[in-house]
């Protein structure tokens, strides 16, 4: 069974640093490409980043780039999300999900984390 | 950047059909996927590549895709689909993964 498990989401001030952490099981890890969503309260889907197989391959929302680096462990099966200079904007629900293979869809998806960034 | 436009809302009798759309510049040649996300849960993917269905989602969901509007299809609505409905395309333009802004099924 295919299972993504976030953790690392907190309580933080403006201008403050967080790293997310999503383990994977289930499936060989190192053959997909991940992706990291985002949903602020009550708000919709926003995607954040994405990381090819190798970890060599990333892309950025405007909305975060510079700020945010994605990169994987393939040894651990873990996918991370590095977040810097964290803004009130920041706040949101973030999802660790799957790239389905052939095709640009997401399959599967975390149950998420909780980031807060409020002073 | 790509933008996906969805109605905010769509509300359908039980046993009924709901049509939710999801409209953006010629979307007819992307590739369109549809999530559904139930309050507090994360979404899951019912549609995917227009028109296929991952296994383990009812066939009656199903999508559709042409000109500048992509659509899911719910035949015989239960009150379990009562949910928020997601479209998704990646922009090969910007190399980023776009969403629509989001559907609330109402089911009366």
């Amino acid at each position: 069974e295919v299972q993504l498990v976030e953790s690392g989401g907190d309580l933080l001030q403006p201008g403050g640093s967080l790293r997310l952490s999503c383990a994977a099981s289930g499936f060989t890890f190192s053959d997909y490409w991940m992706h990291w969503v985002r949903q602020a309260p009550g708000e919709g889907l926003v995607w954040v980043s994405r990381i090819s197989i190798d970890g060599r391959n990333t892309r950025y929302a405007d909305s975060v780039k510079g700020r945010v680096t994605i990169s994987r462990d393939n040894a651990k099966n873990t996918l991370y999300l590095q977040m810097n200079s964290l803004r009130a904007e920041d706040t949101a629900i973030y999802y660790c999900t799957r790239g389905r293979r052939g095709s640009n869809s997401l399959d599967y998806w975390g149950q998420g984390t909780l980031v807060t960034v409020s002073s | 950047s790509y933008v996906l436009t969805q109605p905010p809302s769509v509300s359908v009798a039980p046993g009924q059909t709901a049509t939710i759309t999801c409209g953006g510049n010629n979307i007819g040649v992307k590739s369109v996927h549809w999530y559904q996300q139930k309050p507090g849960q994360a979404p899951v993917l019912v549609v995917y590549d227009n028109s296929d269905r991952p296994s383990g989602i009812p066939e009656r969901f199903s999508g559709s895709n042409s000109g500048n509007t992509a659509t899911l299809t719910i035949s015989r609505v239960e009150a379990g689909d009562e949910a928020d409905y997601f479209c998704q395309v990646w922009d090969v333009s910007s190399d980023h993964w776009v969403f629509g802004g989001g559907t609330k099924l109402t089911v009366l």
